[in-house]
Order: structure tokens, then sequence, then C-alpha cells
């Protein structure tokens, strides 16, 4: 199975700042179609999981233009330009390559300074 | 809109049974591979189940293999899981979800992609 890591864990953000977050899998998640199959998820406080970024670089509908995906094979960067307070949450990659089992990484908990 | 709705999530001893249920509507729900995917308390996600469109294709995480049981009624839009044999280290949130599906129409690639919002098992005596 894939195993997915996640750094860092946490990260406290000034409003108007920029984040990253990096994420890792054990193998390569490029697709013989040339995408990276790489979600990046955020769970907000009290709800459930919502997708951000697809396809490794692809911004979900509705998502902030602030919020960007890159990479592939085996290492991703989510990078969120400048952080606002609706940003905080949970934030999860999740590859969709080699499925099921469905691996997430272990989350990196944004908050606001 | 598109709609993922979970219930049956209850207080059950270790040991014992609980049959989740997942309504969908808002899209045609027979088209979409789904799967469950459980949150401890305070804990990360995991993937519990999955279960093809037509039903014929399941897949389980190695800790709840023997014990849980995917189904889905395509005629009632609904997906299932029985829960039976619980643990304590059962008690999570338990979402349905439909599994990613990536697809290209004539603006591009675009992705299907939506959560219940979770029903509470908690397993305690």
């Amino acid at each position: 199975d894939i195993v997915m890591t996640q750094s860092p864990l946490s990260l406290s953000v000034t409003p108007g700042e920029p984040a990253s977050i990096s994420c890792r899998s054990s193998q390569s998640l490029l697709h013989s179609n040339g995408y990276n199959y790489l979600d990046w998820y955020l769970q907000k406080p009290g709800q459930s999981p919502q997708i951000v970024i697809y396809l490794g670089s692809k911004r979900a509908s509705g998502v902030p233009d602030r919020f960007s995906g890159s990479g592939s094979g085996t290492d991703f960067t989510l990078k969120i330009s400048r952080v606002e307070a609706e940003d905080v949450g949970v934030y999860y990659c999740m590859q969709a390559l080699q499925t099921p089992p469905f691996t997430f990484g272990p989350g990196t908990k944004v908050d606001i300074k | 809109e598109v709609q993922l709705v979970e219930s049956g999530g209850g207080l059950v001893q270790p040991g014992g049974s609980l049959r989740l249920s997942c309504a969908a509507s808002g899209f045609t729900f027979s088209s979409y591979e789904m799967k469950w995917v459980r949150q401890a308390p305070g804990k990360g996600l995991e993937w519990v189940s999955y279960i093809s469109s037509s039903g014929s294709i399941i897949h389980y995480a190695d800790s709840v293999k023997g014990r849980f049981t995917i189904s889905r009624d395509n005629a009632q839009n609904s997906l299932y899981l029985l829960l039976n044999s619980l643990r304590a280290e059962d008690t999570a949130f338990y979402y349905c979800a439909t599994v990613p599906t990536y697809y290209q129409d004539s603006r591009g690639y675009r992705v299907f992609d939506s959560w219940g919002q979770g029903t509470l098992v908690t397993v305690s005596s």
C-alpha cells in the first residue's frame, strides 16, 4: 500500500502571510495519462472534508485562487498565498492512484496566529 | 444540490452491531463508486470500505475485514455499512463519500467528490 506523509503537522500563520504544506508518497503517483493522482482536502472545524486540489494541481470548483498545488511523482506541495481566517482547519493529502485502499496523510493543522 | 446524509450511528456495547445508512440525492448515485471513511475523535482520516458503482466489487481495510459489510441499493439511492463485533477502537465519526471522479468537459478537467456530514459511532460499555 502507498504510505503518505505530511509536514509540518501543525502550522500557525499570520493572516495575509503565505503557508506551505508538504506531502510525500512512498510510490510515484504519476499516472500514465500524465496526471498525478494526488488530492488535497480541507476539513474545517466541525465539518466533513472538502476537496481543495485534485490531480496534484487543479483547484476544485469554488476554491479561491490563493490555493495552489504543485509537485510530481512522490513530492507535492499545497500553498496558500495569503492565509485568511476561513482557511483554518486540517489539510490532508490523499493518493488516488492505487485504490483501494485510499490512503491519507496524517493531516496538517493550520490555525491563525 | 448534491447531498449525502448518514444515519444509524449511536452508542453500542463492545461486541454489538450497528447498521449505518447513507442517503444520496442530487446526482446519479448508480454511476458512482462509493466509500466509507472514519475518523476517531481528534484523529485523522481512515478509509474503511469501498464498493463499485454496481456493487460487484468490494474492498475493506484490514482493521474491519470480516466484521464490517458494505452494500448499496441503487434503486433506493442508498449506501450501507453493517458493523458487527464492534470494538472500542471502532469509535469514530463515519463518513460516506463518493470516490473522487475526474472527468473532462468543454472547460477542461473537473472532479466530482462529495462527503456526508458523518454519523458518530461510540462503542462503550
